[in-house]
């Protein structure tokens, strides 16, 4: 059964504090690892999708990056608007649909 | 581009009425939607996949006469939650991912802005 694992489950940093988000995931045969950010009450905004070990993408203070058991989600020195709980989600090998993990809620401080 | 839509936005019923949300792709066509449900402080679970002029396709554990899904067309699928109980109040997110072949389509799931019920 595909598992996703996320840690910390809440982090607390001051704004400039640069730290890193992880998610370990087992999954026969990953067909992509997704990467996205809810604010609460709405819905997850797409960030990254990574499909293999090495893969690294950007986007402003964010960077993820993927290896064959976990992907990271640095951010780097984040800003209160980088607030929000992130989420991973990696693809089943046979379809479309998205195993989740339970989120990592981000609380940057001025 | 990438943006999808959900009415209403929030809604408040009766225990025993039916609600019916909406999911539309505003700008690209939607060869499949997926139905989430979350609990406060938990994350996304799938409940269904709905692909356009077929059946939905449920989660173990979903009951598909209650969670009623149609996908009447490529930008718009609904969900009808039948006879709703207290305990069917969540926030319900749906996501459509691109039809095949378009430019950057695929394999991402877009996701709209939520409902959230409250029955009463």
């Amino acid at each position: 059964e595909d598992q996703v694992t996320q840690s910390p489950e809440a982090l607390r940093l001051q704004e400039g504090e640069s730290s890193s988000l992880n998610c370990s995931y087992t999954v026969s045969g990953l067909r992509g690892l997704f990467w996205y950010r809810q604010d609460p009450g709405k819905g997850p905004e797409f960030l990254f999708t990574l499909y293999s070990a090495g893969e690294e993408k950007e986007k402003e203070r964010l960077k993820a990056t993927l290896t064959k058991k976990e992907s990271f989600l640095h951010i780097t020195a984040p800003k209160p608007e980088d607030s929000a709980t992130y989420l991973c989600a990696v693809r089943h090998s046979n379809d479309y649909k998205l195993s989740f993990g339970a989120g990592t809620t981000v609380t940057v401080r001025a | 581009g990438a943006v999808v839509s959900q009415h209403p936005s929030r809604v408040i019923c009766k225990s025993g009425t039916s609600v019916k949300i909406e999911c539309r792709s505003l700008d690209f066509q939607a060869t499949t939607m997926f139905w989430y449900r979350q609990f406060p402080k938990q994350s996304l679970m799938l409940m269904a996949t709905s692909n356009e002029g077929s059946k939905a396709t449920y989660e173990q554990g979903v009951e598909k006469d209650k969670f009623l899904i149609n996908h009447a067309s490529l930008t718009l699928s609904t969900l009808t939650v039948t006879s709703a109980h207290p305990e069917d109040s969540s926030f319900y997110i749906c996501s459509a991912r691109f039809k095949p072949g378009l430019a950057g389509g695929g394999e991402t799931q877009y996701f709209g802005p939520g409902t959230r019920l409250l029955v009463l």
